[in-house]
């Protein structure tokens, strides 16, 4: 079945450095989508790619989808200790029945 | 507009048992996804109903089962409770009929099975 795997699972950095997790999936995806859940809090939605190729900016966060529409990726600049939380990728895969899967999940805290 | 809710937030059961848990979904919404999360597993996809009608299934024994009302609310049973069912459950609603529409996430059901 689809597999959606997302590296790392755990980053420290310290506050003001870069961070970026990876999410590569087995099949081709119609689409990718970013949550973020902060600790004790549930998944809030962040972003949805379409295109291969797409990227997308909010602010100090840039989210892309591979040009396979394979792989996405979600890059922070300059971390704050507001962005400590659990960042997971969603995909879809085309002739999969329109199921969500969600990767593991990379579990980012901030060292002011 | 009131966001997804759940109840109840926290469940202490014992093996054996079983459990219902109720989501209400965002006003207007109606897709309801449930998912099991838990520390080594990640997010798990458990079923997803749309209009009254089961439209996905991961991959979970029969144990698990779940149900969609007309008003849109969905509850979902697990039988015979197990050890490692302990998790926190979540339920999220989406807009349109597409499944891979946003999902907007309630707080969760922490359930702990002893």
């Amino acid at each position: 079945g689809q597999q959606v795997m997302q590296i790392p699972q755990y980053q420290h950095v310290q506050e003001g450095e870069d961070f970026t997790t990876y999410c590569n999936s087995s099949t081709t995806l119609s689409n990718i989508q970013w949550y973020k859940q902060r600790p004790g809090g549930h998944p809030v939605f962040l972003i949805q790619l379409v295109k291969s190729g797409e990227v997308k900016k909010q602010k100090r966060l840039t989210f892309q989808f591979g040009e396979a529409k394979k792989n996405s990726s979600l890059h922070i600049t300059a971390t704050q200790t507001t962005d400590v939380g659990t960042y997971f990728c969603a995909g879809v895969a085309y002739n999969q029945g329109g199921k969500l899967i969600f990767g593991q999940g990379t579990e980012l805290s901030v060292k002011p | 507009k009131a966001g997804v809710t759940q109840t109840p937030r926290y469940l202490i059961k014992t093996r054996g048992q079983q459990v219902t848990l109720s989501c209400s979904p965002i006003s207007g919404h109606r897709s309801v996804s449930w998912y099991q999360q838990t520390p080594g597993q990640g997010l798990q996809f458990l079923f997803e109903y749309f209009s009254e009608t089961q439209r996905n299934k991961g991959n979970f024994p029969g144990r698990f089962s779940g149900r969609q009302f007309s008003n849109s609310r969905s509850e979902m049973n697990v039988s015979t409770l197990e050890l490692g069912d302990s998790a926190l459950y979540l339920c999220a609603s989406s807009l349109a009929q597409r499944s891979t529409d946003t999902q907007y996430f309630g707080p969760g059901t922490r359930l702990t099975v002893l």
